[in-house]
């Protein structure tokens, strides 16, 4: 079984603390994903990488970075933490590009005081 | 307008009832998701299709390309179905979500 784990279930920050969420699969994915969730939107694509050391912006990646030094490791970096990005993250990782499936981890809820 | 549109946003039924999800979309598509999400947010994929029908237990997919639309059917729902349900399309590289379904199904 692919197992999708991340550092933290719940998270409590201070506006502008720095933010490390990790992200660590088991099954030597290629692709990895960080995702939002907030209610009445969805999941949104934040950042993805295709491999170490590679990565491309999503459709909201403002205020966020990412790291992948190693192939089952994807990390995301809110740099200066707002109230706006208290959320649900969610981690995904997938065999390879194009449409296979992808493996979720159980979720960072992140409230930023 | 969003890209993937599911319907309805909430679903109550009792256990027992026959439940048909919908999901439309707007884009190309290489292949459709349907993905489930119980509380405490933990998401499992269900189905992945590309095209016709797929069948696990309970649990029906089935996609309409020419139409863009995709429906989830359970039959004889029980209590432990609910969940919200997700409908994602692969669109290029990307998922694109819908914002998903929440049933409750009551004993």
């Amino acid at each position: 079984d692919v197992k999708v784990t991340q550092s933290s279930r719940y998270l409590v920050k201070r506006t502008g603390e720095k933010v490390f969420l990790e992200c660590v699969q088991d099954m030597d994915h290629e692709n990895m994903f960080w995702y939002r969730q907030d209610p009445g939107l969805g999941l949104r694509l934040i950042y993805f990488s295709y491999d170490v050391k590679m990565k491309e912006k999503g459709d909201i990646p403002e205020g966020y970075s990412v790291s992948r030094e190693k192939k089952e490791r994807f990390s995301l970096i809110l740099e200066s933490a707002s109230t706006n990005q208290t959320s649900m993250y969610l981690c995904a990782s997938s065999l390879g590009a194009g449409w296979y499936e992808q493996y979720f981890g159980p979720g960072t809820r992140l409230t930023v005081t | 307008k969003n890209e993937v549109e599911q319907s309805p946003q909430n679903l109550t039924a009792q256990e027992g009832e026959f439940i048909t999800i919908n999901c439309s979309y707007s884009v190309g598509i290489s292949a459709l998701h349907w993905l489930q999400q119980h509380p405490g947010g933990g998401i499992v994929s269900l189905f992945m299709l590309s095209s016709g029908k797929k069948k696990h237990g309970r649990l029906i997919a089935t996609i309409n390309i020419q139409e863009k639309h995709s429906s989830l059917h359970i039959t004889a729902s029980h209590p432990r179905d609910s969940a919200v349900y997700i409908c994602a399309v692969h669109n290029t590289d990307k998922l694109i979500f819908g914002t998903g379904t929440r049933l409750q199904v009551f004993p």
